[in-house]
């Protein structure tokens, strides 16, 4: 267990809804990483903030968004979706530095 | 762009065999690279790291090598075990606007046969 949890674990959609996964980091982990995995794409970064404040960016679609609470859990919303969207997502924590530490991810499926 | 990337994506090899997975880089900026391992239905989870100015180190069965010259990196796993069998991801660490940023290559699946 790497102490990071992620929510819901599987969540089937339709096209053009909006979803929201939430990310607890681990306690004292103040940098959150979000991640997309597809089977054909492995893992692609979209998105990290630290401490409430957004530090990085990837390869994140303007339907999707994130943010970073004063509790410092994280929510990655979807918009808009499309079929294309379904995909693991996985939120990793870390307490500033390199290393990484991931939940086990929310399964996505548009339909 | 800068890109970090397999030469493997499948390696089956014998319990009790040494297994080999590289991985190739392209950013010679790169300062720190991280080998991960995913099981099904997990999230990936550290294995092991290195920094730039290493060319090797080890850990418990597992030993890391980087070859800056040839922007090479590799993961050697000692007497390999079924429970080995996962995908294994390398990555890279950039520094984006005071951020890390890692990127992760398309993964080797290594399958242990018994």
């Amino acid at each position: 267990d790497s102490g990071v949890t992620q929510t819901p674990k599987h969540l089937i959609t339709a096209t053009g809804q909006r979803v929201t996964l939430r990310c607890s980091p681990r306690s004292g982990d103040l940098s959150v990483y979000w991640y997309q995995q597809s089977l054909d794409q492995g893992l692609q970064f979209l998105i990290q903030y630290y401490n409430g404040e957004e530090r990085a960016k990837g390869n994140i679609l303007e339907r999707f968004s994130a943010q970073q609470f004063p509790d410092l859990h994280s929510e990655l919303n979807l918009s808009s979706l499309e079929l294309g969207d379904s995909a693991l997502y996985f939120c990793a924590s870390s307490p500033g530095g390199e290393k990484l530490f991931f939940g086990s991810g929310t399964q996505l499926s548009v339909l | 762009g800068e890109s970090v990337g397999l030469h493997l994506p499948t390696l089956s090899v014998q319990e009790g065999d040494n297994s080999i997975i590289n991985c190739a880089y392209s950013n010679s900026a790169s300062d720190y690279f991280i080998w991960y391992k995913q099981e099904s239905g997990k999230g990936p989870q550290f294995i092991i790291d290195i920094r730039s100015n290493m060319d090797k180190r080890q850990g418990q069965r597992v030993t890391v090598l980087l070859n800056k010259t040839v922007k090479h990196l590799s993961l050697q796993i000692a007497a390999t075990q079924p429970g080995d069998s996962a995908v294994y991801f390398c990555a890279d660490v950039a520094t984006v606007n005071a951020g890390n940023m890692l990127t992760f290559g398309g993964g080797t699946r290594l399958m242990v046969k018994p």
